[in-house]
């Protein structure tokens, strides 16, 4: 089936550091979705994109919705220990009424005070 | 409180037994799925539901039946456990417009001995 890579799979880092991570498809898609995942909870959503080139931030988060539709970036600045979790992209391929979402493995980040 | 509630928390079963897990949202959002986690497999889509009566499968259905009689309520019931089902289970809803925006539960996680 559909797949996402996302790198990295996982990061340690310390306290204050900026991080960037990422996801890439051989599809284009129209859709793309950030998620962060807390030990023992569900994903939370964290940022929504819908078009290509879009650039949207929410407090520290920025993501960007790549201009080939192909692939969509995550950042996080000034890290600090509650930003520990899983990091989920997830996205709709652009085809039709094909409304199903595709996930990628996540990026598991690990912030050291 | 408001929001999508699971349970159990956690469920120990043996195989061959019958299983369900329990969904219930307050929202009245229309979707409704069912999720499953596993280390290297991310989150894969068992069932889902448009609306009250309407269920369609996911891309790992097998062993997993749903029903779906009010709009709050999506059980999940294993017919027949084997131990690859064990798992963590995530019950997920989101609105009309958008299934992209999906709002989790936090999870049952399930031992099939």
């Amino acid at each position: 089936g559909q797949q996402l890579n996302q790198s990295p799979q996982s990061m340690f880092i310390q306290e204050g550091e900026d991080v960037s991570m990422n996801c890439t498809s051989s599809s284009i898609f129209n859709t793309w979705l950030w998620y962060k995942q807390d030990p023992g909870e569900g994903p939370v959503l964290l940022i929504a994109l819908y078009k290509a080139g879009e650039l949207t931030s929410n407090g520290r988060l920025t993501a960007q919705f790549g201009i080939t539709r192909k692939d969509s970036f995550l950042n996080i600045s000034a890290s600090i220990p509650s930003d520990v979790g899983i990091y989920f992209c997830a996205g709709r391929l652009y085809a039709g009424n094909n409304r199903k979402l595709i996930w990628g493995l996540g990026t598991s980040l690990a912030v050291n005070p | 409180d408001a929001g999508i509630t699971q349970s159990p928390r956690y469920k120990i079963t043996e195989t061959g037994r019958q299983v369900t897990l329990m969904c219930h949202q307050t929202w009245s959002h229309s979707y409704m799925f069912w999720y499953r986690q596993d280390l290297g497999h991310g989150l894969r889509l068992i069932y889902y539901s448009a609306a009250a009566d309407i269920t369609d499968k996911g891309e790992v259905p097998d062993g997993y039946v749903v029903s779906r009689s009010k709009t709050e309520n999506f059980p999940l019931t294993l017919e027949s456990a084997t131990r690859s089902q064990t798992s963590v289970y995530f019950c997920a809803s989101s609105v009309d417009t958008g299934r992209e925006k999906l709002f989790f539960g936090s999870g049952t996680q399930l031992s099939v001995l």
